[in-house]
């Protein structure tokens, strides 16, 4: 059981350049998440998705955007990659069930813009 | 959204237990207290959940005052393997809820 799987774990980027950054789930959870950390920050929601097919922007939405297309991966989105989106990325998904465990996240994506 | 307040960081000898506060006093009567903790820079981990009552885990027991207003994360006996941030939050069991990780506390157990 894998659990959440982030893909890549480490990129570069130069200024302007697009990406996209890959979470997979296999817990058939309904809900997906996108954070961001910085240093000395806590996670900071950018997008969300409630279900497939659907998404919703978080605190820091600017400059991402999200796709869900199937209910087990949801998809990060650079289009023109800026230094202050040099960051550590987490996803993270939550089941509809009560008594959960809450989030399951994954193990980061380390991204940087130079 | 119930938000929480932690103390930024603390220190604890190895092998004794480690008390990690939580100030939660504007949690609803469905949220419950989850905690989680980040060890270096991986993924926060789940350590463990609660409504009223107190629960214990093979990790850590979570004591939650009666007003619900507080909680305290207990780490029994405290190894070198537990320094980590540790996020205290509140939220709904299950279904979707918007919820704000802070900074954490920041636990340093010293050898």
């Amino acid at each position: 059981n894998a659990g959440v799987t982030q893909t890549p774990k480490f990129r570069v980027l130069k200024t302007g350049q697009s990406m996209t950054l890959l979470c997979a789930q296999d817990m058939n959870h309904e809900y997906m998440y996108w954070y961001r950390q910085d240093p000395g920050m806590g996670l900071r929601l950018i997008h969300y998705s409630v279900g497939e097919g659907t998404t919703a922007k978080g605190e820091v939405p600017d400059g991402y955007n999200v796709s869900r297309l199937k209910k087990q991966n949801f998809l990060l989105g650079l289009e023109s990659a800026a230094p202050s989106q040099t960051s550590v990325y987490f996803c993270a998904s939550s089941p509809q069930a009560t008594g959960s465990n809450g989030y399951t996240f994954g193990s980061g994506t380390r991204l940087t813009v130079v | 959204d119930a938000k929480t307040t932690q103390p930024p960081s603390m220190d604890c000898a190895e092998g004794r237990a480690a008390n990690l506060p939580c100030n939660h006093s504007t949690i609803s009567g469905n949220e419950y207290v989850y905690w989680y903790r980040q060890i270096h820079s991986q993924g926060p981990q789940y350590i463990i959940h609660g409504l009223k009552n107190n629960e214990t885990n093979e990790m850590a027991s979570l004591i939650i005052t009666e007003d619900r207003k507080s909680s305290t994360l207990i780490l029994p006996h405290a190894t070198l393997r537990d320094t980590a941030v540790y996020y205290c939050i509140v939220r709904v069991s299950g279904g979707y809820q918007k919820v704000t990780f802070g900074t954490g506390t920041k636990l340093q157990v010293i050898p």
